[in-house]
């Protein structure tokens, strides 16, 4: 699986817009980029996967260029609730294969 | 639907005793990962089973660890004898299979004094 670069940390503010940039120069062909949150003492949670361009959901956005060697995950109007480490992953869609997660970025979030 | 459980959530032994931890994927979920965070590091892959079959037990440390998965359903990780290295949190993730996405359980803290 292609190696990624976070920033280890953010902070924000209530209300704020934050984008978090993930470097993977290495990506595959076939490789997807994909996004877990994890709050303290919990377990890592899916947010966002995308091949190309811009995917949408619910939670946040992932803007991936035309060649994709980075990607950002934004989140709109973040909350307190939304103070967790984020990991940006690089691997192929249909491919069980383990997880290699990097040292991801935590945003802390202020009132 | 029912999250990935995991049993217990803390356990404190000592250096050479024995501990097993549990797992309980979502039902249906044949994939099954164990994973664990060492004090300070990163997140890393220790196994996956497809059902009650090892699929890759490459991040497995070594053979003080032993994982099973009888009938592909629960699973369980045994340390025997746990060293102090072996303090951390574990933690276990199921998925459908053929999907990238893996749901984490909330992970066992595992410390050996």
């Amino acid at each position: 699986l292609a190696k990624t670069t976070q920033p280890i940390s953010m902070d924000s503010y209530e209300g704020q817009e934050v984008n978090i940039t993930c470097s993977h120069n290495n990506i595959a062909t076939n490789d997807y980029i994909t996004w877990y949150q994890q709050f303290p003492s919990q377990g890592p949670r899916f947010i966002i996967q995308g091949y190309k361009t811009k995917v949408t959901n619910e939670v946040a956005s992932l803007f991936i260029p035309a060649d994709r060697k980075s990607s950002t995950l934004s989140l709109p109007r973040v909350s307190l609730s939304d103070t967790a480490v984020y990991y940006c992953l690089v691997g192929a869609l249909r491919n069980t294969d383990k997880l290699i997660f990097g040292t991801g970025t935590r945003l802390q979030v202020f009132p | 639907e029912a999250g990935v459980t995991q049993f217990p959530s803390h356990s404190v032994i000592e250096k050479g005793q024995t501990v097993t931890l549990r797992c309980d994927p979502i039902s249906g979920h044949d994939n099954l990962y164990w994973y664990r965070r060492v004090m300070g590091k990163e997140i890393k892959f220790l196994l996956h089973f497809v059902k009650e079959s090892k699929q890759d037990e490459s991040g497995m440390p070594n053979n003080r660890f032993l994982a099973e998965r009888t009938g592909g359903t629960y699973s369980t990780l045994k340390v025997q004898p746990a060293e102090l290295e072996d303090s951390g949190v574990y933690f276990c993730a199921s998925s459908r299979g053929r999907d990238f996405e893996q749901y984490f359980g909330p992970g066992t803290r595992l410390t050996v004094t």
